[in-house]
């Protein structure tokens, strides 16, 4: 069964990057058949999406986040990480890690890491 | 790219059923969605995909009290036999080759 976890610093302070992982198990990260993301949700508030990785390394990013955003992927460690640059407290939200299907649905979600902005 | 719009709130009696919706905008009215399901303090669940069509595709474990349907660009998601654990914010999501967009969630309460 497929499972994603998110690791990395619950709190960041502002202006400097926000680095996150996920480590995914019970699949192998280099299927043809999926790309893998990161999708975040401020305090009370809605999903956001932040952007996908596909195993061979093509991203795609929201473009209201794309200057501040990279996602890598490291198919020897069966993870993929997300690096946020430039943080303010409007960055403070829980991150989910997931995956989708090639142009297709949101299949499953890492049980999310609460991530603090401040000083 | 795509907008989705939900109601932010509803709300229906244990034991009956309820209609969410999410709307597609203009120009995007035959993208497939998916539903997922955030109960308090948890994590999003996929429920399903739903077609233009009205055919949909439940996730693993969906309860048979899941259903889904389509209208032009209305996308809807009915819950039958409402029980205490549905109360939940529900989102629909789309995408298209370069983005993925959320609805804003509509969060049910059961009476």
């Amino acid at each position: 069964q497929l499972q994603l976890q998110e690791s990395g610093p619950g709190l960041v302070k502002p202006s400097e990057t926000l680095s996150l992982t996920c480590t995914v198990s019970g699949g192998s990260i280099s299927s043809s058949s999926y790309y893998w993301g990161w999708i975040r949700q401020p305090p009370g508030k809605g999903l956001e999406w932040i952007g996908s990785i596909y195993y061979s390394g093509s991203t795609y990013y929201n473009p209201s986040l794309k200057s501040r955003v990279t996602i890598s992927v490291d198919t020897s460690k069966n993870q993929f990480s997300l690096k946020l640059s430039s943080v303010t407290a409007a960055d403070t939200a829980v991150y989910y890690c997931a995956r989708h299907v090639l142009v297709g649905a949101t299949y499953g979600w890492g049980q999310g890491t609460l991530v603090t902005v401040s000083s | 790219q795509p907008v989705l719009t939900q109601s932010s709130s509803a709300s229906a009696s244990l034991g009956s059923s309820v209609k969410l919706t999410c709307t597609l905008s203009s120009g995007h009215s035959s993208y497939i969605i998916a539903w997922h399901q955030q109960q308090p303090g948890k994590a999003p669940r996929y429920l399903m995909k739903l077609e233009g069509s009205g055919s949909y595709n439940k996730g693993s474990g969906v309860p048979d009290r899941f259903s889904g349907s389509s209208s032009g660009a209305d996308r809807y998601l009915t819950i039958s036999n409402l029980q205490s654990e549905d109360e939940a914010d529900y989102y629909c999501e789309t995408w298209d080759s370069n983005t993925r967009v959320f609805g804003g969630g509509t969060k049910l309460t059961v009476l």
